[in-house]
């Protein structure tokens, strides 16, 4: 079973705007990480929050958790067209990461 | 650095045959996964290990078997493939120090089984 679910399934934006995506899960957690993944390739990391944390940013990155609704968002800032790719979030509840099905993001020029 | 390496890159096999994928890390990371990735799915945790010479069971760990005799290789193997194991394969390692931290992945290797 997946632990996580993102919101939306497929997003496509210009370049320039933002880019919001919202994963919720069901069970407790230690942590909750964001992971890129390019078209046939593998993921990568992109920031970790922790259950005791509320918001985090990295460069373009800005990441929320709410654990009171179990859910956390992903913001991409003034994206670009190297932002194309599916996005990943994945929880950890006791060392072992679960993941959504992500969500597909294509940012035209 | 090579970060995380998995062979072969691609494989078909028919049903029934068995073949082992390799992942090597040289970043001594004491924690290796292997997951398998399928069309409009996240990954799913097949195997796992904490360190040289031990292993454990993730989500879907049947019809796969695992070893790891060096603390940089982590083998995944299949031993009477089915269609149904057709998906894209991922190893990833992570440090002790950061044990609820960040996976590096490897590049993946895509297998079909007819």
């Amino acid at each position: 079973s997946q632990q996580g679910e993102e919101d939306p399934q497929a997003l496509s934006i210009q370049e320039g705007e933002n880019a919001t995506m919202n994963c919720s899960y069901k069970t407790s957690i230690n942590n909750l990480q964001w992971y890129r993944q390019n078209s046939g390739r593998g993921l990568v990391h992109l920031i970790l929050i922790r259950s005791n944390e509320r918001e985090k940013h990295s460069g373009r990155l800005r990441v929320t958790l709410d654990t009171s609704k179990k859910s956390s968002s992903l913001l991409i800032t003034a994206s670009r067209a190297a932002d194309t790719a599916s996005y990943f979030c994945a929880t950890d509840s006791w060392g072992k990461l679960q993941f959504g099905a992500g969500t597909q993001v294509v940012v035209t020029p | 650095n090579a970060g995380v390496t998995q062979t072969p890159k691609f494989r078909v096999l028919k049903t029934g045959q068995s073949m082992t994928l390799l992942c090597a890390q040289d970043m001594n990371h004491e924690y290796m996964y292997w997951y398998r990735q399928d069309p409009g799915m996240g990954l799913r945790l097949i195997h796992y290990s904490v360190g040289e010479g031990t292993t454990a069971k993730g989500e879907v760990p049947d019809g796969y078997n695992v070893s790891r005799l060096k603390k940089q290789n982590f083998l995944l193997g299949l031993e009477s493939a089915a269609p149904s194991q057709t998906s894209v394969y991922f190893c990833a390692s992570s440090s002790a120090r950061q044990a609820r931290g960040e996976q590096y992945f490897g590049p993946g290797t895509r297998l079909t089984v007819t």
